[in-house]
């Protein structure tokens, strides 16, 4: 069984400011790790993804994500959010072709 | 060019009614899914078919009954709606052991 933990539920930003969302995973097996984004009234678009190799996952829209595996973290950040970064964002952990999603985290970015 | 698509966008019925969201995907995979998402935004898997047969079916009310016609189609009947089966329906699909789901626009469907 898998679970996954977003620890904040919104994240207020201003624009041009570094933005951390946190992701923390509990896994008995090997999983891959996800984060998708929704933008306002529209469906889920994958950013990145962590399969294996470098620890250091590059997406689209500039973000990136670092798995670190003894921290049991998948945390997604961008050095300079965005208004349009305002959405909800998703940490998913897979194991066993199940997707299993944490609460979300809704990034508010205002002028 | 739509990847996976599902109709319709948005439905309003009254309690009771029985009624069916439709989805299809045309990227060649073999596994399709149906979620839901609730009013707080929480995802939670429904179904998911692999090759036309259920693979998971987590604790959904039996008023809810997936049918996979083929590979790229994946379609929701839902039997006696409920106030409670208001929310937003996603369906995505996904290459068998890719893990990497690609999904739907939803269906917000609202039960008066």
């Amino acid at each position: 069984a898998q679970s996954v933990t977003q620890l904040d539920s919104q994240v207020p930003v201003f624009e041009e400011a570094p933005v951390e969302l946190r992701c923390n995973y509990s896994s008995s097996v090997s999983v891959y790790l996800f984060w998708y984004v929704q933008y306002p009234n529209q469906g889920l678009q994958l950013l990145l993804k962590y399969l294996s190799g470098s620890t250091l996952v590059k997406g689209i829209n500039g973000f990136e994500a670092e798995f670190n595996k003894s921290q049991t973290s998948f945390h997604l950040r961008k050095p300079s959010v965005h208004i349009s970064d305002t959405a909800e964002y998703f940490c998913a952990a897979s194991g066993y072709s199940t997707l299993t999603f944490g609460k979300g985290t809704m990034l508010l970015v205002s002028p | 060019d739509t990847a996976v698509s599902q109709t319709p966008k948005y439905l309003v019925t009254q309690m009771g009614n029985d009624k069916s969201i439709k989805c299809e995907q045309n990227l060649g995979h073999d596994t399709m899914y149906w979620y839901k998402q609730d009013s707080k935004k929480f995802l939670k898997i429904m179904f998911s078919y692999n090759n036309k047969e259920l693979i998971i079916n987590e604790t959904v009310p039996n008023r809810f009954s997936p049918k996979s016609p083929d590979k790229a189609h994946l379609n929701l009947h839902i039997n006696s709606l409920e106030l409670g089966d208001s929310a937003v329906y996603f369906c995505a699909s996904s290459l068998a052991g890719t893990d990497e789901q690609y999904f739907g626009p939803g269906t917000r469907l609202t039960v008066t």
